[in-house]
């Protein structure tokens, strides 16, 4: 089993509507989650982090997180054709450290 | 600030030779990461360095292997390359150390071609 899933999609969302990426991890004892952006031919880019459960909102972006069903969401409000890119989930099950595991990414679409 | 950077951006090497790759951290950060991305296995952890010491490691050979110095920039080399070595390799910087949340931050990367 992957440390880390995603729905590899891809996933297309009209402009203006809510584009809702999913992820699991299997370590129980994971401390921080953390949302990247990538866009083709580019770094991943640091969107958001949660570590405590419930929800936490960035502007468009609404983080959510459930440590009981190891499960943790982004969601994108009013999507805009930017926001078109791959979304990596990632999970620091160490406390301290600097080793995230990645998820394999949602390639998410935004259709004007 | 500046942010992470990466030299060289590009690289072509053959089969069996040795590549040396650098990272600047932002400024002030102690903390360096490096990753190994493929569209295959996607991102994956190489190993981290903290005040020159490498902290944690992952699942690769021995071939791959690194450094920091003491202004924290860092080096990672990779010798005997082999075809499947060709990936983006990228570097993360945190400032932030013994907190339950670290953020960190990639540098542009550098793209590796083995032939």
């Amino acid at each position: 089993q992957k440390e880390v899933e995603q729905n590899s999609g891809p996933l297309s969302v009209p402009e203006g509507a809510i584009a809702s990426l999913n992820c699991t991890y299997s370590d129980r004892g994971s401390q921080s989650f953390f949302w990247y952006r990538q866009y083709s031919g580019k770094s991943p880019e640091l969107i958001m982090f949660i570590y405590s459960n419930g929800d936490k909102e960035d502007g468009r972006f609404t983080a959510q997180l459930n440590k009981a069903s190891q499960y943790v969401s982004l969601l994108i409000r009013d999507s805009q054709p930017s926001d078109s890119a791959t979304y990596l989930c990632a999970v620091n099950i160490k406390t301290g450290a600097n080793n995230l595991f990645f998820g394999t990414g949602t390639r998410l679409t935004v259709i004007p | 600030k500046a942010g992470v950077t990466q030299t060289p951006r590009y690289l072509i090497k053959t089969r069996g030779q040795q590549v040396t790759l650098s990272c600047s951290p932002i400024s002030g950060h102690r903390s360096v990461s490096w990753y190994q991305q493929t569209p295959g296995q996607g991102l994956q952890f190489l190993f981290e360095y903290f005040s020159e010491t490498q902290r944690n490691k992952g699942n690769f050979p021995g071939r791959f292997s690194g450094r920091q110095f003491s202004n924290s920039r860092s080096e990672m080399n990779v010798s005997t390359l082999e075809l499947g070595d060709s990936a983006l390799y990228l570097c993360a910087s945190s400032g932030r150390q013994g907190f339950t949340y670290n953020e960190q931050f990639f540098g542009p990367g550098t793209r590796l071609t083995v032939l």
